[in-house]
């Protein structure tokens, strides 16, 4: 178990919805990082977040946000969802923010079906 | 940006026998390079990294080597067993101290199977 927690892990939903998908970091650790897994693209960074704050940001779509929140749980948001968003999505967490901080740790993930 | 090419996608090999993982990237600003393990259900896990700043490194039946000049580096496994069956990936990041370019690259993965 590395600690990181997501939730649902697994959701199915209709396009042109919007669904939020959520992260609770290892105890202790303050940075959240998204990441898309899907079969073609592979394992795509989408946004980092520390204390509260949008620290990175990658291949992330405009219909496509995240916060985090005081307790430095993290959700991700999903609108206007089309079949292409179907995929994994990973949340990672690490103690700090900068270039020396890793992301070891994973969650499960959620695996997103858009029919 | 940051390409990672990674070989094979898919090895196979005898319980007990070596296996490499091969990894190119196109950044010569990268210098951190973390290797991963994905089990079916599971989500990436960090097994290795490497800095630019160092050839190779150890971890028990696992190591990974670098060569920066050719701008390659490789997991190698000794006496793999079937538990080391899973999803690798390798990755690179450029480690900016002040940047926020520090986005880790993927590889496309390499599906090892042990075969007992």
């Amino acid at each position: 178990d590395s600690g990181v927690t997501q939730t649902p892990k697994h959701l199915i939903t209709a396009t042109g919805q919007r669904v939020t998908l959520r992260c609770s970091p290892r105890s202790g650790d303050l940075s959240v990082y998204w990441y898309q897994q899907s079969l073609d693209q592979g394992l795509q960074f989408l946004i980092q977040y520390y204390n509260g704050e949008e620290r990175a940001k990658g291949n992330i779509l405009e219909r496509f946000s995240a916060q985090q929140f005081p307790d430095l749980h993290s959700e991700l948001n999903l609108s206007s969802l089309e079949l292409g968003d179907s995929a994994l999505y990973f949340c990672a967490s690490s103690v700090g923010q900068g270039p020396m901080n890793t992301e070891a740790f994973f969650g499960q993930g959620t695996r997103l079906t858009v029919v | 940006g940051e390409n990672v090419e990674q070989h094979p996608s898919t090895l196979s090999v005898q319980e007990g026998d070596s296996a490499v993982i091969k990894c190119t990237y196109s950044d010569s600003a990268s210098n951190y390079f973390p290797w991963y393990k994905q089990e079916l259900g599971k989500g990436p896990q960090l097994i290795i990294d490497i800095r630019s700043n160092v050839g190779e490194k150890k971890d028990q039946r696992i190591a990974v080597t670098l060569n920066k000049t050719a701008k390659h580096f490789s997991l190698h496994i000794t006496e793999t067993q079937p538990e080391d069956s899973a999803v690798y990936f390798c990755a690179a990041r450029q480690l900016n101290s002040g940047g926020s370019n520090y986005k880790l690259t993927f590889g496309k993965g390499t599906l090892l199977t042990v075969n007992p």
